[in-house]
């Protein structure tokens, strides 16, 4: 168990709806980051959250944004949903900006 | 841009055999590089990491060896088991400070009594 909490563990909805996957990081840890695990496009990095503030964006589409609250838990909001937003969700934790990262068990999220 | 380049899988091995799967890397800087393991239905699990050249990453019988010359980070275990039947990432931090990771395919293994 990495510490690493997200909630749901599936998600299934349809094309076109607006989705929002949870992360609650380690217990002192402050950045945030989410990857996206696909069949065609493997792990990719989304997007880093440290201490509230928005630190470096990777391959996430304009269709998605995320946000870390002051208690720095994280949420992902997924909008104008589409069949190839199908993918597994992740997010991972670290104390600092350079320190190892921790990985939570997912968010499995179908698109019908 | 930066880049991990891994063996292609899938690989079956028996059980007790030695295993190495292959990982390259491209970057700029001076990158921390790791292997982080999938069991099935699980997220991933930091397995091992070396932080700079020529630094040794060891866990659970595996191992791995940062080579700046050959830009390399090839993951060994000298006698596998079937509890290591997993999918394996290889994977870089930019160390630029924003600590992003960019991962490999990922190489699924099965081991088989």
């Amino acid at each position: 168990d990495s510490g690493v909490t997200q909630t749901p563990k599936h998600l299934i909805t349809a094309t076109g709806q607006r989705v929002t996957l949870r992360c609650s990081p380690r217990s002192g840890d402050l950045s945030v980051y989410w990857y996206q695990q696909s069949l065609d496009q493997g792990l990719q990095f989304l997007i880093q959250y440290y201490n509230g503030e928005e630190r470096a964006k990777g391959n996430i589409l304009e269709r998605f944004s995320a946000q870390q609250f002051p208690d720095l838990h994280s949420e992902l909001n997924l909008s104008s949903l589409e069949l190839g937003d199908s993918a597994l969700y992740f997010c991972a934790s670290s104390y600092q900006r350079g320190g190892t990262q921790y990985f939570g068990p997912g968010t499995r999220l179908t698109v019908l | 841009g930066d880049s991990v380049t891994q063996m292609e899988g899938p690989v079956t091995l028996s059980e007790e055999a030695c295993l190495t799967i292959n990982c390259t890397y491209t970057a700029t800087g001076y990158p921390s590089l790791f292997w982080y393991v999938q069991y099935p239905g699980e997220g991933l699990q930091l397995l091992l990491k070396a932080t700079k050249a020529d630094d040794k990453g060891s866990n659970k019988g595996f191992e791995a060896t940062y080579r700046k010359e050959t830009t390399s980070f090839h993951l060994e275990k000298g006698s596998v088991q079937v509890s290591d039947s997993a999918v394996y990432f290889c994977a870089l931090s930019d160390g630029t400070g924003a600590n992003n990771l960019f991962f490999g395919t990922g190489t699924r293994l099965t081991v088989i009594p």
